[in-house]
């Protein structure tokens, strides 16, 4: 089944030690996006890559950075872990026909600081 | 930017009974608003879309209505069941923008 894949699902980082969240897909979408949420909150977008494009939020933190070297891969690190990052990590894909369509989430990373 | 307010925070209602959440937007240009259900732990699963086009969807027991001239779409669940608590997004887009603005999230609890 075409899908949006996230690993790992549990993350338990030290607080200041870098992390890569990562998120594949097999929809050949080419748009992918990276989405934090905390408990009782929306999804917040940090940024999404439009093929190879990379649009960063305007309240995205430096901590967090983006990769994607292809279009079925993405990662997000994160290089110096707060414990105000602590989250649901959510990947989504869409793909772009010149009208916006359904974006389809990954089952997420949950980032634990200690 | 986009604005998208969201109402009520939390709603409770009896089984069986419906349920109504409400939206508000801010950008005249958006033209997609899309509905999310999340059950805790769980990723966002899309339950119904509505484009600018159209001023009504329904899919069985869920509809959206959409009001362009006023700014504001609701979700309306009918006949609920308690495996429909779980905590709902509203969003809305406009094509160029391509990302979608949540809503802050109603939190449903169907009580059997």
């Amino acid at each position: 089944d075409a899908m949006v894949i996230q690993n790992p699902r549990y993350q338990v980082t030290q607080f200041g030690k870098p992390v890569t969240l990562s998120c594949s897909q097999t929809l050949n979408h080419n748009v992918m996006y990276w989405y934090q949420q905390k408990s009782s909150q929306a999804p917040k977008l940090l940024f999404h890559y439009y093929d190879k494009d990379f649009n960063n939020e305007a309240d995205t933190p430096d901590n967090f950075q983006s990769r994607r070297p292809n279009t079925s891969f993405c990662f997000l690190d994160i290089r110096s872990p707060g414990l105000g990052d602590a989250a649901m990590y959510l990947c989504a894909t869409s793909q772009d026909r010149g009208h916006f369509n359904e974006q389809f989430f990954g089952p997420g990373t949950r980032l634990t600081v200690l | 930017g986009e604005n998208v307010e969201q109402h009520p925070s939390t709603l409770s209602v009896q089984e069986g009974d419906s349920a109504v959440i409400k939206c508000t937007y801010s950008d005249s240009a958006s033209n997609y608003f899309p509905w999310y259900k999340q059950e805790l732990g769980k990723r966002p699963q899309l339950i119904i879309d509505i484009r600018s086009n159209v001023g009504e969807k329904k899919d069985q027991r869920i509809a959206v209505t959409l009001n362009k001239t006023a700014k504001h779409f609701s979700l309306h669940i009918t006949e609920t069941q308690p495996e429909d608590s779980a905590v709902y997004f509203c969003a809305a887009s406009s094509g160029s923008a391509r990302q979608l603005t949540f809503g802050s999230g109603t939190q449903l609890t169907v009580l059997p």
